[in-house]
């Protein structure tokens, strides 16, 4: 398996600017889960689905960040309008169901707003 | 909620043996997560505990108790290449499988 992957890897935009996150998870695990990391604050959780469909999005920082999982195979995270304070790095992750399963990192997307 | 405290930092020479403390408050428990994550790097799991008493995988070890919300990381042999930071997470009761963060402790391994 090709693990969990993300695109793209880099992405710089200007404030204000619309930027779209993309993940794909392992194939046959129906958690998925994105996060954020930044020096100050960590890996914090801000959404995660179970099955496609949201689960808890109480992580999410505001309106300008939403989440969709269209299908098992896909998941976005769009931040719009983004801002300066956005710049950290985004994890994608994915489990299986179960007790006893840990969750399958992507390689993450570093995101520079200017 | 949950809250997940671990040291920021910890310094420890190669040869030796480390020992990486957590402690945890959640409103539910299902299971205690240690995680490696390389600087620029993805987390990588290490180990999971869900029952009380230590877990034994090769060099690394991890132990768990619940009735005081406490874990540990033992790193024995230690080799440069464990350098890292380890984090700490704990996953919330329930049918789902929300998993909680600690800021990770920045090991660094000297000669």
């Amino acid at each position: 398996d090709a693990g969990v992957i993300q695109s793209p890897r880099h992405e710089v935009t200007e404030m204000g600017q619309e930027v779209t996150l993309r993940c794909k998870p392992i194939s046959g695990h129906n958690s998925l889960f994105w996060y954020r990391q930044t020096m100050m604050r960590g890996l914090e959780l801000l959404i995660y689905f179970n099955n496609n469909v949201p689960i808890d999005d109480s992580g999410m920082p505001e309106d300008r960040f939403s989440a969709k999982m269209p299908n098992a195979s896909f998941s976005t995270l769009k931040i719009q309008p983004s801002e300066p304070r956005d710049s950290a790095v985004y994890f994608c992750a994915s489990s299986r169901a179960g007790p006893h399963t840990e969750a399958f990192f992507g390689q993450g997307t570093r995101l520079t707003v200017v | 909620g949950q809250n997940i405290d671990q040291p920021t930092e910890m310094t420890a020479t190669e040869g030796a043996i480390v020992q990486i403390n957590c402690t945890y408050q959640t409103s539910g428990f299902n299971g205690l997560f240690w995680y490696q994550q390389h600087a620029g790097e993805a987390p990588t799991f290490l180990s999971y505990n869900v029952l009380d008493g230590l877990e034994e995988k090769g060099r690394f070890s991890s132990f768990l108790s619940r009735s005081k919300g406490y874990s540990y990381l033992l790193l024995k042999e230690l080799q440069m290449k464990d350098s890292a930071s380890y984090l700490c997470a704990a996953r919330g009761a329930g049918g789902y499988q929300k998993v909680t963060f600690g800021t990770g402790t920045k090991l660094q391994v000297i000669p």
